[in-house]
């Protein structure tokens, strides 16, 4: 059983489009996390929930939105997409035996904005 | 604010040779260090963390890390490279604690030839 699992692996789609990212976790953490992975694979932290709380909301522009409907999942839905978009989205997880602050990554979600 | 420093963008060596990854951080205190490490199209994997106690900690697939306090640094080492040890390293700073915040630096991208 995978982990951290994320869907879709590869999106590719028009500017302007509105697109949505799924993240579910089989681990029982509590806290999950959207990092941003850009062209250059600079990792940036984007949003964190606990318990479906929002908990880190960084710079990032109102065009993404997370939803955590229960602690097992976050969805990222990203409204009219750009250019700039366009990176690899990765949900992490941590909580439980292994320490709050160790992260189990998602195998990454590949956004491709033509 | 947290950061980290890979000064090595790229590092080759040699399959058998011993090899070893340079991280520097800036943190007010003593944080939490990890490393990760990336294969090509997959999320990001833990090697090894430190919290407190022993400055040498060891990890998996043979990879130790060193915290020295007196440099800011927490340095990769591995005594002999495998060719599947080809892949991105990246060094991880956080705040003690839970839920924080981690930090990523750049990423070092190792190539092993044989």
């Amino acid at each position: 059983d995978t982990a951290v699992s994320q869907t879709p692996k590869y999106l590719v789609t028009q500017m302007g489009n509105d697109k949505s990212i799924k993240c579910e976790q089989n681990l029982g953490h509590d806290t999950m996390y959207w990092y941003k992975q850009d062209s250059k694979k600079f990792l940036k932290i984007m949003f964190s929930y606990n318990n479906k709380e929002l908990i880190i909301n960084e710079t990032v522009p109102n065009r993404f939105s997370p939803k955590s409907p229960d602690k097992a999942h976050l969805n990222l839905h990203i409204n009219s997409l750009e250019l700039g978009d366009s990176a690899v989205y990765f949900c992490a997880s941590s909580g439980g035996a292994s320490g709050a602050n160790v992260l189990t990554f998602g195998a990454g979600s590949r956004l491709t904005v033509l | 604010a947290q950061s980290v420093t890979q000064p090595d963008i790229h590092i080759t060596v040699s399959e058998g040779a011993s090899l070893e990854l340079r991280c520097n951080y800036s943190y007010g205190a003593t944080p939490y260090l990890f490393w990760y490490v990336q294969s090509p199209g997959q999320g990001l994997q833990l090697l090894l963390k430190y919290f407190s106690g022993d400055t040498l900690v060891q990890g998996i697939k043979g990879f130790e890390a060193e915290f020295k306090r007196s440099q800011s640094s927490f340095n990769l080492r591995k005594p002999s490279v495998h060719w599947s040890d080809a892949a991105e390293y990246f060094c991880a700073v956080g705040p003690p604690g839970g839920y924080q915040k981690v930090t990523f630096g750049i990423g070092t991208k190792l190539q092993v030839i044989p």
